[in-house]
């Protein structure tokens, strides 16, 4: 089952901030973050894994809470070059080996 | 390196024909999948592979098979096209990390139109 993400949309202005969240309907073993820019593929940005363990950009930051099965990535003092589609996604369990994404939040900066 | 790369980039189908859409990975990954991805629905898992001889079903697998004969290659086949599996396709691999996917390097994918 798909993650579930919100907002769906957000339009920012250059240097403000934005959350966007993911969560989940199942215990979470992993959380993945990826940004795609149109007409392009995805990017990795980030993973987090149960126990709190990180690993990925150095200018975006997340939050794993496993108790609540969600995560919320942070981007702070947007770029112009933040813009793009972010997708979580996830594991639910150690071993499973099935990464399913959600829908996607689209972020558009401007000037 | 060359990373993940998929051949073709783009393709027409007519329904009911079949094609087998390319995947190679240069990386010595264990993990590769395939997604799908349709305006507003994200990226959706079809099948994904551990390791050489070994596959298994995503979220919409139906209509859709794969093998994994070696760890570098990864095709997934069309059996009879429709018009449905119009989408653009994406192959991805990865090493592993505790156990899981560690970062996904996906190649620049494939744009199928089915008439």
């Amino acid at each position: 089952q798909q993650p579930v993400q919100s907002p769906q949309a957000v339009i920012l202005r250059e240097g403000e901030d934005a959350v966007i969240n993911c969560s989940s309907s199942k215990a979470l073993y992993s959380v993945h973050w990826y940004r795609q820019k149109h007409g392009e593929a995805p990017v990795f940005l980030m993973i987090l894994l149960k126990g709190g363990e990180q690993k990925g950009h150095e200018k975006i930051s997340a939050s794993f809470n496993e108790k609540k099965q969600q995560s919320s990535l942070y981007l702070t003092a947007s770029q112009l070059s933040y813009s793009g589609t972010y997708f979580c996604g996830s594991i639910s369990n150690f071993g499973n080996e099935k990464l399913t994404f959600g829908t996607g939040t689209r972020l558009t900066i401007i000037p | 390196n060359a990373g993940v790369t998929q051949t073709p980039k783009f393709q027409v189908l007519k329904t009911g024909q079949s094609m087998t859409l390319q995947c190679a990975q240069d990386m010595n990954h264990e993990y590769m999948s395939w997604y799908r991805q349709d305006p507003g629905m994200g990226l959706r898992l079809i099948h994904y592979s551990v390791g050489a001889g070994i596959t298994d079903q995503g979220e919409v697998p139906n209509g859709y098979n794969v093998s994994r004969s070696t760890t570098e290659d990864f095709p997934l086949r069309l059996l009879s096209a429709a018009p449905s599996q119009t989408s653009v396709y994406f192959c991805a691999s990865s090493s592993r990390v505790r156990g899981s996917y560690n970062e996904q390097f996906f190649g620049p994918g494939t744009r199928l139109t089915v008439l």
